[in-house]
């Protein structure tokens, strides 16, 4: 199975600023790459996939890049509702896709 | 608007039968879509379960394989999950959602979840 890192575990950011969450594949998924963010007691919503491709009515301020060995979310300017969980998932081996152990993001 | 809505037990006993269904609204089952399931063990990331087609082709996780049965009933518009012999390690919150073919294998729209605990 292809592993999913996804650094960091949590990442402490202030409202306002950037934010930028790294995923790596253990090997190559070319762009099969796809970004969640997940809330309590709210179902999980698709931000991106094939890498760069925002979901629909996904705002602006998210984006999504990479390729190879690294990928990246980020978030231009966090709004509050920003704060949740963030995983990366490949598709590269679907549907043996894997997800990353997830990026917390916390004021 | 689709949307999708998980339901089940919330307890099982250990080497009991896990069963959830997932009601699909406002959108057919009838359609070139995968349907999936999903789940987040508490503290853990996210593992597939997994994928079923209406026309009766099917994906199960290797780890899994043994243990899961999923099944489409399209009169219903609903999706069910099975997984028997339950232990602690299956306790999670279950999800399904839906695998348009337009996005490769992404997953566009989640039910909320529903936390299944395996304890006696």
């Amino acid at each position: 199975d292809i592993v999913m890192t996804q650094s960091p575990p949590t990442l402490s950011v202030s409202p306002g600023e950037r934010a930028t969450l790294s995923c790596r594949p253990s090997q190559g998924i070319n762009t099969y790459l796809a970004w969640y963010q997940l809330k309590p007691g709210q179902a999980p919503r698709l931000l991106i996939y094939n890498t760069s491709t925002r979901a629909t009515g996904v705002p602006a301020r998210f984006s999504g890049s990479g390729s190879g060995s690294e990928f990246a979310l980020t978030v231009s300017s966090l709004q509050s509702e920003d704060f949740a969980l963030y995983y990366c998932q490949q598709y590269y081996t679907w549907p043996s896709g894997t997800f990353g152990q997830g990026t917390q993001v916390q004021i | 608007q689709v949307q999708l809505m998980e339901s089940g037990p919330g307890l099982v006993k250990p080497s009991d039968t896990l069963s959830l269904i997932c009601v699909v609204s406002g959108y057919s089952i009838n359609s070139d879509n995968w349907w999936g399931w999903v789940r987040q063990p508490p503290g853990k990331g996210l593992e597939w379960i997994g994928y079923i087609h209406y026309s009766g082709n099917i994906h199960y996780n290797p780890s899994l394989k043994s243990r899961v049965a999923m099944s489409v009933d399209t009169s219903e518009n609903h999706l069910s999950l099975r997984l028997t012999s339950v232990t602690a390690a299956d306790t999670a919150v279950y999800y399904c959602a839906r695998v348009p073919p337009t996005i490769g294998g992404a997953l566009d729209v989640w039910g909320q979840g529903t936390t299944v605990t395996v304890s006696s």
